[in-house]
């Protein structure tokens, strides 16, 4: 185990709603990372969250946001909701820097949009 | 834009067999890479990462080569087991881990026969 968890582990939405995903970090780790895992794909970068603020986005549209609490736990909020937009949500927990970037991601959310 | 591929999608061995998966990274700005295990159902697990100034990393039955000419890494699983049976990502970090965002691959099939 990690110490990485997410919640809900599954949820169904129709298109055009609006989700909240959670995450809460390993204890000490105060940067957080959001990936969307589409069946058969890698992980793609969403964006990451440092001290409450976003520090790095990957190519997503702006209906993907996202929040850090001072306890450093997270959640993912997706606006909207698309088809293409299911897929596996993981959220990795690291500590900042360049001398070690390992990431302990959590066992993620599975969204159906249907 | 430049990713992370794997030449191999699947890979079946025999139990007790060495087991090795390919990838191919095309950023020249990458300057560490990861190991990831996943196993169905779970979040990506670490296995072993390696900087840019090694070329070769061991770990617990478990080797990563990295060869920076050919942008090539590789990682070698010695007497694989069944529990090894999983789908193996490699991932990159461009930004010399400042803002932790990894690129992934699209992930090789291990599957480990008895």
């Amino acid at each position: 185990e990690t110490g990485v968890t997410q919640s809900p582990t599954h949820l169904i939405k129709t298109r055009g709603q609006q989700v909240t995903l959670r995450c809460s970090s390993q204890s000490g780790h105060n940067t957080v990372s959001w990936y969307q895992q589409a069946l058969g794909q890698g992980p793609q970068f969403i964006f990451q969250y440092y001290r409450e603020e976003e520090n790095g986005r990957g190519n997503f549209p702006p209906r993907f946001s996202g929040l850090q609490f001072p306890n450093y736990s997270s959640e993912l909020n997706v606006n909207a909701l698309e088809l293409d937009d299911s897929a596996l949500y993981l959220c990795a927990s690291s500590l900042p820097g360049t001398v070690n970037t390992e990431a302990f991601f959590g066992q993620g959310t599975r969204l159906t949009v249907v | 834009g430049e990713n992370v591929g794997l030449h191999l999608p699947t890979l079946s061995v025999q139990e007790g067999d060495n087991s090795i998966i390919n990838c191919a990274y095309s950023n020249s700005a990458s300057d560490y890479f990861i190991w990831y295990k996943q196993e169905s159902g779970k979040g990506p697990q670490f296995i072993i990462d390696i900087r840019s100034n090694m070329d070769k990393r061991q770990g617990q039955r478990v080797t990563v080569l990295l060869n920076k000419t050919v942008k090539h890494l590789s990682l070698q699983i010695a007497a694989t087991q069944p529990g090894d049976s999983a789908v193996y990502f490699c991932a990159e970090t461009p930004y010399g881990g400042s803002q932790g965002n990894l690129i992934f691959g699209k992930g090789t099939k291990l599957s480990v026969k008895p």
